[in-house]
């Protein structure tokens, strides 16, 4: 199994919503990423992490939260979310954190 | 500050011809590159690898070539097919520290009939 799964692929939340974002890999990955990707950008960073646990938070607001309840599971609670805020939201995970990613095929998320 | 920049943002190449794709970097610290290629509406698909340890790179239709002093890297496709066509990404990043994957802008690619 070399897939990373993520639910839903489409998602129209309005801005006073909370909605989760739900990430699986089965292929004993210890590195757990979310990006963000806007049309015709490049996917920016915004959390990784490594065995469990938060090592990077790009400053990502509040209004996202992130969550990995265990090494195969990768959560992002959404909440008060903005119009700004409707992007691709990609998840991805690693061997460990030096290793290349693989990515799954994306949350289309639209904020109105 | 974008600390890798693919400077063509599209590429039109016929089929059965060279498609190269050009990347660019800024940090010295990088020592790990890589392609991804992307649909739309789909995650980026890890295309091939290279250590700055090396110079050339070959899997199949696909050479990444690294010139370290010039801070350049380029993807070679031969020959080009129509599946090929997609937005490609260049990333690159430090091994052996914590650092995050710095993607390129992106190159869409196009291989005609």
């Amino acid at each position: 199994d070399t897939e990373v799964t993520q639910t839903p692929k489409h998602l129209v939340m309005g801005m006073t919503n909370k909605k989760s974002l739900k990430c699986e890999q089965h292929m004993g990955h210890r590195a757990m990423y979310w990006y963000k990707q806007k049309a015709k950008k490049p996917p920016e960073l915004m959390f990784v992490y490594s065995y469990e646990k938060l090592s990077i938070n790009e400053s990502v607001p509040s209004r996202f939260s992130p969550e990995c309840p265990n090494s195969s599971l990768l959560n992002l609670h959404l909440h008060a979310l903005q119009p700004e805020d409707s992007a691709l939201y990609l998840c991805a995970s690693s061997q460990d954190q030096n290793e290349k990613l693989f990515f799954g095929s994306g949350t289309q998320l639209s904020v109105l | 500050d974008q600390q890798v920049k693919q400077n063509s943002p599209s590429l039109s190449v016929q089929e059965g011809r060279i498609s190269i794709l050009n990347c660019d970097y800024t940090n010295s610290m990088f020592d790990y590159f890589l392609w991804y290629k992307k649909y739309p509406a789909e995650g980026p698909t890890f295309l091939i690898s290279i250590s700055s340890i090396k110079d050339k790179n070959e899997d199949g239709r696909f050479t990444v070539f690294l010139n370290k002093s010039a801070k350049h890297l380029s993807l070679h496709i031969v020959p080009s097919q129509p599946g090929d066509s997609a937005v490609y990404f260049c990333a690159a990043m430090s091994l052996g520290t914590a650092s995050k994957l710095t993607f390129g802008t992106g190159t869409r690619l196009q291989v005609t009939l």
